[in-house]
C-alpha cells in the first residue's frame, strides 16, 4: 500500500539558511500535519492542513510556513535556520477518520 | 499541566499480554483517544482509536472507562518487534486549534 513520502530524508544547512521540506500524502487523503522531534523528545505537533486549508496551528515558529497545494502535496518552508531547528521533522497524512493519521519516514534536518 | 499521563517505562515477556495504561481525565466529551507506537526513530505508527465504546483490531485492543478519563491498550500477545514508544494522545483545543498531544509516552520492552 502506497505510503507518505517524505523528502529529502536527510538535510544539511548552515545557520540563517532556508530550508524546504516535502510531503506527498497517501492517495486520496486531503489532510496533511506536519511535526518536529527534537533529540530525546516527543514529537511536537507544527500546523496541519485540510482540502488545502490551514486547519489547525500549533508550536511552529515565526520563522516556517507552510501551504498544502492542489494536488494535495504540502511543503514546510523553515527560513533563518538555527541550531535548535536540528530534528526529525515528519509529515502525517489524513483521511476521512477525523484525527487518524499515517506518518511518513520523516527528514533529519541538522543545522551546522 | 499535561494532557495526557502514561507511565515511563514498561516490560512485558514475550508472548504475554502487555496492557499498557492512560490518564487522560481532561479530555472533552467529543474527543477521541489515540493510540500511536514510534520504533526508534521512525514514523509514529497508528495503532488504535476509540471514543467511548472498547474497540479491537488486528494490532491491538483498546478499554475506555466509562467516565473516560482514562484507556488500556492492550497488546495481546506481545512480541520482540513490539518493543516501542507507545504514546496515548488527545486533541487539545488551543486558541481555536485543535492540537494533538503527543505527551512522554511508555517505553515498552518485550523481552525473550
Amino acid at each position: 500500500a502506497a505510503g507518505v513520502i517524505q523528502s529529502p530524508r536527510h538535510l544539511i544547512k548552515e545557520k540563517r539558511e532556508t530550508a524546504t521540506l516535502k510531503c506527498y500524502p497517501i492517495p486520496r487523503h486531503d489532510t496533511v500535519y506536519w511535526y518536529q522531534q527534537g533529540p530525546g523528545q516527543d514529537p511536537q505537533f507544527l500546523i496541519s492542513f485540510y482540502e488545502k486549508m490551514q486547519s489547525d496551528k500549533g508550536s511552529i515558529p515565526d520563522r516556517f510556513s507552510a501551504q498544502q497545494f492542489s494536488d494535495y502535496h504540502s511543503e514546510l518552508n523553515m527560513s533563518s535556520l538555527e541550531l535548535g531547528d536540528s530534528a526529525l521533522y515528519f509529515c502525517a497524512s489524513g483521511g476521512a477518520v477525523v484525527g487518524t493519521q499515517y506518518f511518513g519516514p520523516g527528514t533529519r534536518l541538522t543545522v551546522l | 499541566d499535561a494532557k495526557t499521563t502514561q507511565p515511563t517505562s514498561m516490560d512485558c515477556a514475550e508472548g504475554r499480554a502487555a496492557n499498557l495504561p492512560c490518564n487522560h481525565s481532561t479530555i472533552s466529551g467529543n474527543e477521541y483517544v489515540y493510540w500511536y507506537r514510534q520504533i526508534h526513530s521512525q514514523g509514529p505508527q497508528y495503532i488504535i482509536h476509540g471514543l467511548k465504546n472498547n474497540e479491537t483490531n488486528e494490532m491491538a485492543s483498546l478499554i475506555i472507562t466509562e467516565d473516560r478519563k482514562s484507556s488500556t491498550l492492550i497488546l495481546p500477545h506481545a512480541t520482540l518487534r513490539d518493543t516501542a514508544v507507545y504514546y496515548c494522545i488527545v486533541r487539545v483545543e488551543e486558541g481555536g486549534s485543535y492540537i494533538p498531544t503527543f505527551g512522554r509516552g511508555t517505553s515498552l520492552i518485550v523481552h525473550p
